[in-house]
């Protein structure tokens, strides 16, 4: 069965920093490309970054570009989604998705960047 | 960055209705088009891609169609239970860019 878990969220003041977890079972990272997901508080879903399967692309949108890093632990089956400089629109549920036509879910972690 | 339009934003219709949510993109992304339902509070799930491959396991009364810039979702009888924000992905490149959604609701 497969399975997502993000963790990690939580309440950050702004230009702090945060590190977001997803370990994943019933497949291997190396099979699939990876993508984070996020949705504000009322709003749409947004794309935030992708790493491909092999590990070797990663691809950000420009609103979290030089901020944001993605990266995998293939050995420890986890995706990661560090965050720095954190800012107060940067606030949403991400989701940690499979594939770039996501087709598993996880069920989102709570960021949120506050003072 | 090529640009995903959605409409209408939000629909409402009668059960038994046929409902169509149309989804543009700036520039060609040939077929790497997906759809995707969100129920208030859920995770969103995803119902089509490649334009219009339906995912395993959901209701053949939802189908997807277009090619280029220009794609349909359409459901054939709206239920109760079809009440939801639709969204469209393109999937050809980065940025994997979604439309603002459309929130179907019953009339």
């Amino acid at each position: 069965e497969v399975q997502l878990l993000e963790s990690g969220g939580g309440l950050v003041q702004p230009g702090g920093s945060l590190r977001l977890s997803c370990v994943v079972s019933g497949f291997t990272l190396t099979s699939y490309a990876m993508t984070w997901v996020r949705q504000a508080p009322g709003k749409g879903l947004e794309w935030v970054s992708s790493i491909s399967s092999s590990g070797t692309g990663t691809y950000y949108a420009d609103s979290v570009k030089g901020r944001f890093t993605i990266s995998r632990d293939t050995s420890r089956n986890t995706l990661y989604l560090q965050m720095n400089s954190l800012r107060a629109e940067d606030t949403a549920v991400y989701f940690c998705a499979r594939a770039a036509a996501v087709d598993y879910w996880g069920q989102g972690t709570l960021v949120t960047v506050s003072s | 960055d090529i640009q995903m339009t959605q409409s209408p934003s939000s629909l409402s219709a009668s059960v038994g209705d046929r409902v169509t949510i149309t989804c543009r993109a700036s520039q060609v992304i040939s077929n790497y088009l997906a759809w995707y339902q969100q129920k208030p509070g859920k995770v969103p799930k995803l119902l089509i891609y490649a334009a219009s491959t339906l995912q395993s396991g959901v209701p053949s009364r939802f189908s997807g169609s277009g090619s280029g810039t220009d794609f349909t979702l359409t459901i054939s009888s709206l239920q109760p239970e079809d009440v939801a924000t639709y969204y469209c992905q393109k999937y050809n490149s980065a940025p994997l860019t979604f439309g603002g959604g459309t929130t179907v609701e019953i009339k």
